[in-house]
């Protein structure tokens, strides 16, 4: 089972900021959030992941609550394209044949931008 | 930028036919996936591959499934005996390994149709 939750569903108007949020507080001291999305019935696209220190790319950012139980993914301004299923899914580092780095998706949030 | 690519993207099969679903990792990548989405569903975990063997398999992965990494770039998964309830979106995935924390980035799929 997947160790986070998340709403099932989110409307967000094009041009405002669109903000996921994520539950994991089994999450372990190794373990890394990381958020995909997923178009249609496309791969699943990596976005961005973190430790516990806040991190921003080109796509979004990342906010990690201190005690790193929650997270906060932000879409400063979204557009119609960014309509998706969004996964929030924790995972420990890779280390050779023994954590294999399979990631557990579970529903997601089904984000719906409205123009 | 490097992507994962997936063939055929459409695959159509008699139930009890063999079918090879190929992908073609990220050069440099180290870990291998295969999951399957049925339509409607989460996407699950079936198998990873490390180091010329299989690391870590679900419960979905039994006898009927192999996979192999001919030569150095193609990652297959084949289904010995098909069965209607193996119709579903199969995606690849890959994970470069070093540092241990980086994302494993998937292809696009081959939608598997079985008849």
């Amino acid at each position: 089972d997947a160790k986070t939750t998340q709403p099932p569903s989110m409307d967000c108007a094009e041009g405002r900021a669109a903000n996921l949020p994520c539950n994991h507080s089994t999450i372990s001291g190794n373990e890394y959030v990381y958020w995909y999305r997923q178009i249609h019935s496309q791969g699943p696209q990596y976005i961005i992941h973190g430790l516990k220190n806040n991190e921003t790319n080109e796509m979004a950012s990342l906010i990690i609550t201190e005690d790193r139980k929650s997270s906060t993914l932000i879409l400063p301004h979204a557009t119609l394209r960014d309509t998706a299923v969004y996964y929030c899914i924790v995972r420990a580092p890779l280390r050779g044949s023994g954590n294999t780095g399979k990631l557990i998706f579970g529903q997601g949030t089904t984000l719906q931008v409205k123009p | 930028e490097p992507e994962v690519t997936q063939t055929p993207s459409h695959q159509v099969t008699q139930m009890g036919q063999e079918v090879i679903l190929r992908c073609v990792p990220i050069s440099n990548h180290l870990y291998f996936y295969w999951y399957r989405q049925i339509l409607g569903q989460k996407v699950e975990f079936l198998v990873s591959f490390y180091n010329n063997e299989i690391s870590e398999k679900s419960e979905i992965f039994d006898d009927q499934f192999s996979v192999e990494r001919p030569d150095g770039s193609n990652f297959t998964l084949k289904i010995r005996s098909t069965k209607l309830e193996d119709s579903a979106m199969y995606f690849c995935a890959s994970n470069v390994g070093a540092r241990g924390n980086q994302p494993q980035h998937f292809g696009d799929g081959t939608r598997l149709s079985i008849l």
